[in-house]
């Protein structure tokens, strides 16, 4: 069964400060790792990453895969309050199946 | 385009009662997903279809639970009977899968509440 684990599970910053957060995975088939934003209301889409190495970028997010290693990480910079939120992993296998880990809630104080 | 449009955005029933959710997909997209959430276990995904045929609903609860997408642009998902074990938000999701590689644009979701 395909599993996908976020960590950390919730995180507390201050204005201005760095977060990374993590998302490991185990999918038979991979075809690609998405990461989503969701505040209130549903997901919307961040990035998607289907190849090792190569950093996608959206202004101070950005976010890169291991495929070797199975885990991707998305860092914000010069967090800001906008920035809370519950910060979803998603992997997709051959099929077009998604699982998502159970997300990291980003609270950024001002 | 309105993005996936789903309805009602609330629901409030009580148990034992039918509970339809609609959802109309972004045209042209060729896969539509259908989520529960629940603070304790977070975004599921109940089933999902290819155009139009049901590929996987290993994540559908029960019996009780059904989806059917009859067209392109319309699916639905049927609980009878309700039971309060099934309040959660329901999310449908669409995309087109071989070129985005399964980016999924979600809908506002319906809050389901089953007294």
């Amino acid at each position: 069964e395909d599993k996908v684990v976020q960590s950390p599970l919730s995180l507390v910053v201050h204005e201005g400060d760095t977060v990374t957060l993590n998302c490991s995975y185990e999918v038979t088939n991979f075809r690609s790792l998405l990461w989503y934003k969701q505040e209130k209301k549903a997901p919307t889409f961040l990035f998607m990453l289907t190849s090792s190495g190569i950093e996608k970028k959206s202004g101070r997010l950005s976010s890169i895969l291991d495929k070797k290693e199975l885990f991707s990480i998305l860092n914000i910079t010069a967090t800001q309050t906008g920035d809370s939120a519950v910060y979803l992993c998603a992997v997709v296998d051959n099929a077009g199946k998604s699982t998502f880990g159970d997300g990291t809630t980003l609270t950024v104080k001002p | 385009d309105a993005g996936v449009i789903q309805s009602p955005r609330h629901e409030v029933t009580e148990m034992g009662q039918e509970v339809t959710l609609r959802c109309k997909p972004i045209s042209g997209h060729d896969y539509l997903f259908w989520y529960r959430q629940t603070m304790m276990r977070g975004l599921e995904l109940l089933i999902y279809f290819n155009n139009n045929v049901p590929i996987d609903d290993s994540g559908m609860p029960e019996d009780r639970f059904s989806a059917k997408m009859p067209n392109a642009s319309f699916s639905t998902l049927k609980i009878q009977p309700s039971e309060p074990r099934d309040s959660a938000v329901y999310f449908c999701a669409s995309s087109f899968g071989q070129l985005a590689k399964n980016i999924q644009y979600f809908g506002a979701g319906t809050r389901l509440s089953v007294l």
